[in-house]
């Protein structure tokens, strides 16, 4: 069964580094997203993604956070210089038509120190 | 603004124990709801959806009713296994531009032998 795929499963980094998080969205979807999910609270949208631009993204999604599909295949969220707060576990999801069912990938866990 | 409520857990349960899982939601328009279950390592799975009032949503055994007179989609399971040991999310997605979910805080199920 296609499955979405997400690399690595963990990063730590230090605060105001760079970072990118990967994801292999299933083959024959053309919608992406990308949720976080801060330890103990809820999982949260950050931004979707269609046609190689940014349909709808949250008031979380800011100046710091950039998306885009390089290639074909891949889909990646980048966090110019991250804060504390931005540790979470980051979540890829995919689904084939707008108001079809996403399906998630296993998740980034980022620890920034 | 729309919002998903879930107990907290964590809940314990012997194995073939009835399980419940409340959920709630607030929203405008006609939202479809969703149960999601992470198990460990792995990513969120779809579990069962509903898209109207009164659909029955179930799955591996697990059911889930729309009420919307209530705002409810709680999760039952009859008899509980070991092997349904996971965190349960309960989700609404809403008629937006991206059709965006809304996730509960998740619900940590144990299931002891």
């Amino acid at each position: 069964e296609p499955e979405v795929t997400q690399t690595p499963s963990h990063q730590v980094t230090q605060m105001g580094q760079e970072v990118i998080l990967r994801c292999v969205p299933i083959s024959n979807h053309l919608y992406f997203y990308w949720y976080r999910q801060i330890l103990g609270q809820k999982v949260e949208f950050l931004v979707s993604f269609y046609n190689n631009e940014i349909s709808e993204k949250s008031e979380i999604f800011d100046d710091q956070f950039s998306v885009e599909r390089p290639d074909g295949s891949n889909f990646t969220l980048k966090i110019r210089s991250t804060k504390l707060e931005d540790s979470a576990m980051y979540f890829c999801a995919s689904s084939e038509g707008q108001g079809g069912t996403q399906y998630f990938g296993p998740g980034t866990r980022l620890l920034v120190l | 603004g729309d919002s998903v409520t879930q107990m907290e857990g964590p809940v314990t349960l012997s194995e073939e124990a009835f399980l419940t899982i409340n959920c709630t939601y607030t929203a405008t328009g006609y939202p479809s709801l969703f149960w999601y279950v992470q198990y460990p390592g792995e990513g969120l799975q779809l579990l069962l959806k509903a898209t109207k009032a009164d659909d029955k949503g179930s799955n591996k055994g697990f059911e889930a009713t729309y009420r919307k007179e209530t705002t409810s989609f709680h999760l039952e399971k009859g008899s509980v296994q070991v092997s349904d040991s996971a965190v349960y999310f309960c989700a609404l997605r809403v008629a937006s531009g991206t059709y965006k979910y809304i996730f509960g805080t998740g619900t940590r199920l144990k299931v002891l032998a």
